[in-house]
């Protein structure tokens, strides 16, 4: 049971430049969810999703785009990467709505 | 949507208990609180969960007074390895207007 898995661990991008993040969890979860997280401040949710099929926006979705065609993978898209993108991004999932979430260990993102 | 205020940071020593109080006046009635642990390059770590009163597992208590407005994490006897941050947050669930927001984590620093 591997849990929750991001790929890569980390990127570089030049501006304008596009990529997918990677998330898959192996617990059979409904629930699935990006977030960004920046030096000194807290997690800062991008997108989530509440079940294949289903996904809506957080608090920072700009220049992010997510789909959720099975109820392992939630991959995570930037179309035109730019500077203020550079961050750490985490994936997390649970079971339901009231379960904790399980965390991936992340993806360093540079955009150059 | 429910805003958490936490200490943005505290110390502490080896051995002593270390409390951790998180406000949230606008709790909503199916809110559940859930502290989690950060330590640097991973991601967030479940600790514990709860309603209401008073939860204790193997690692931490939570305590929430019967208003729900604000909620304390209890660490007996920290360690060095207790050094983290540590984030509470406050929903139930993605969807339908609800989205898991976290604040802006407390950092502990456990000395010798």
């Amino acid at each position: 049971n591997a849990g929750v898995t991001q790929t890569p661990k980390f990127q570089v991008l030049k501006t304008g430049q596009s990529m997918t993040l990677q998330c898959a969890q192996d617990m059979n979860h409904e629930y699935m969810s990006w977030y960004r997280q920046d030096p000194g401040m807290g997690l800062r949710l991008i997108h989530y999703s509440v079940g294949a099929g289903i996904t809506d926006q957080g608090e920072v979705p700009n220049g992010y785009n997510v789909s959720r065609s099975t109820t392992e993978d939630f991959p995570l898209r930037l179309l035109l990467a730019a500077p203020s993108q550079t961050s750490v991004y985490f994936c997390a999932s649970s079971y339901r709505g009231n379960s904790p979430l399980h965390f991936g260990n992340g993806t360093r993102l540079t955009v150059t | 949507l429910a805003k958490t205020t936490q200490p943005i940071s505290m110390d502490s020593y080896e051995g002593q208990e270390v409390n951790i109080t998180c406000s949230h006046n606008n709790i909503a009635t199916n809110d559940y609180i859930t502290w989690y642990q950060q330590f640097p390059s991973q991601g967030p770590r479940f600790i514990i969960q709860g309603y209401k009163t008073k939860v204790t597992n193997e690692v931490a208590s939570l305590f929430i007074p019967a208003d729900r407005k604000s909620s304390t994490l209890s660490l007996p006897r920290v360690s060095l390895s207790d050094t983290a941050v540590y984030y509470c947050l406050v929903g139930v669930y993605y969807g339908d207007g609800n989205k898991l927001v976290f604040g802006a984590g407390t950092i502990l620093r456990v000395k010798s």
